[in-house]
């Protein structure tokens, strides 16, 4: 059963463009989600986190909403550069006691030049 | 800084070996988590250590798999008579604490084949 979904496995943006990257979840336990980046053969790398009590997060070209009554959240980065090209991953934890981070399946970003 | 590193960075091995993985953390890092990525799968947690606690270890598919760290440093994670389904990508991360908004920092994982 997946807690966290992720459910476009990749998505072509033009540079420039504005890119958005979707992430469902199932779990009301869930308190605070992250979005990482992975490029191949590197770990994931931690790009931008919202807590539950906040519907936005900025940080530069990266925004996270978060929809709770939805259980939705996404990340749009504007502009989208070559760069941006990678897997992105969401990710969730739980309130209580669990401290692991639950993830979503990824989705491929390319951003065509 | 130095980053959390892992070695071997590929493992080859024969179905029915013993492996074992090495993290290496951040330095000052409390938590320490292993996950892996099966192909064309998003991470999936097995175990994670807070400083002296027991080591939660919910995310474990067998007993075949263990995991040990000594203190807050070096953690190894072993893989008894290795399945074919054992093959993915074990990755380690550290924080400086469990839970809270204190991100995870990834190894750049460990690519485990069983032939």
């Amino acid at each position: 059963d997946q807690q966290v979904k992720q459910n476009s496995p990749s998505l072509s943006v033009q540079e420039g463009r504005i890119s958005i990257l979707n992430c469902d979840y199932t779990n009301s336990m869930f308190d605070y989600f992250l979005w990482y980046k992975k490029y191949p053969a590197e770990g994931p790398t931690f790009l931008i986190s919202i807590s539950s009590i906040k519907d936005k997060n900025e940080d530069g070209r990266f925004t996270v909403f978060l929809n709770k009554s939805a259980k939705h959240l996404s990340l749009h980065i504007v502009p989208s550069q070559p760069g941006d090209s990678a897997v992105y991953f969401c990710a969730a934890r739980a309130s209580g006691s669990a401290r692991q981070l639950t993830f979503g399946s990824g989705t491929q970003l390319t951003v065509l030049p | 800084g130095a980053g959390v590193s892992q070695s071997p960075s590929n493992k080859v091995t024969e179905k029915g070996k013993d492996v074992e993985l090495r993290c290496d953390p951040i330095s000052g890092h409390t938590a320490l988590y292993w996950y892996r990525q099966r192909l064309g799968q998003g991470l999936e947690f097995l175990i994670y250590f807070q400083g002296n606690s027991a080591p939660d270890k919910s995310g474990l598919p067998s007993d075949r798999f263990s995991a040990e760290r000594t203190g807050e440093s070096v953690s190894t994670l072993t893989i008894q008579r290795t399945q074919q389904e054992d093959s993915a990508v074990y990755l380690c991360a550290s924080s400086l604490r469990a839970g809270g908004p204190y991100e995870q920092y990834f190894g750049p994982g460990t690519r485990l084949t069983v032939t």
